[in-house]
């Protein structure tokens, strides 16, 4: 089975900060990988498919990048409504597997 | 607007049985893969199962396989997921997901426990 690495497991920034998140897959996935945005008591919120897709709606300070085995979320002006725990996901084959998550807070 | 919405949770002893199912409206129900995703209590996400559009193929997670079975009706636009020989560690909120459209139900607690 693919794992899947992410880090850090938690971070605190500012409003207007920019903010990477890192997911590392055990091994190449390509570029099948998605990102999820989830807040306390709600269903994930699906933001970027094949690493760097951007999902309608999504606003455009979130960016995703990467390919093989190692892939970044970047949040360039980070915004209260950010606050959140994200996740990656890779659907490169079956078992599908996700990152244990990052959770954002702000400072 | 694609909707997906899950029922049939609840409290179920060790041991017992649960079926859940989820009803999708607003796309071609028929023309899409549909998975089920959980998540324990304070816990991330785990993916569980997925079915082909045609339910020709079906895929589990290891913790569930043999256990655990998807199948979906596409004359009622509905998917469900048969869950026997349940565990204290079933315990969790089921997500029904149409991973191509982007789409996740509000979910459904499961809860297994004496």
């Amino acid at each position: 089975d693919i794992q899947m690495t992410q880090s850090p497991s938690t971070l605190s920034a500012s409003v207007g900060d920019r903010v990477t998140i890192t997911c590392r897959a055990s091994q190449s996935i390509s570029s099948w990988l998605a990102w999820y945005q989830q807040k306390p008591g709600k269903a994930p919120k699906f933001l970027i498919y094949q690493a760097s897709s951007l999902e309608s709606g999504v606003p455009s300070r979130f960016s995703g990048s990467g390919s093989g085995t190692e892939f970044t979320l970047t949040i360039s002006s980070l915004k209260p409504d950010d606050s959140a725990t994200y996740y990656c996901q890779h659907y490169n084959s079956y078992p599908w597997t996700f990152g244990q998550g990052t959770k954002v807070e702000i400072k | 607007e694609v909707q997906l919405l899950e029922s049939g949770g609840g409290l179920v002893q060790p041991g017992g049985s649960l079926r859940l199912s989820c009803a999708a409206s607003g796309f071609t129900f028929s023309s899409y893969a549909m998975s089920w995703v959980r998540q324990a209590p304070g816990k991330g996400l785990e993916w569980v199962s997925t079915i082909s559009s045609s339910g020709g193929s079906t895929y589990y997670a290891d913790s569930v396989k043999g256990r655990f079975t998807i199948s979906r009706d596409n004359s009622k636009d509905s998917v469900s997921l048969q869950m026997n020989s349940l565990r204290a560690e079933d315990t969790a909120v089921y997500y029904c997901a149409n991973m191509d459209l982007a789409r996740w139900g509000q979910g459904t607690l499961v809860t297994a426990s004496s």
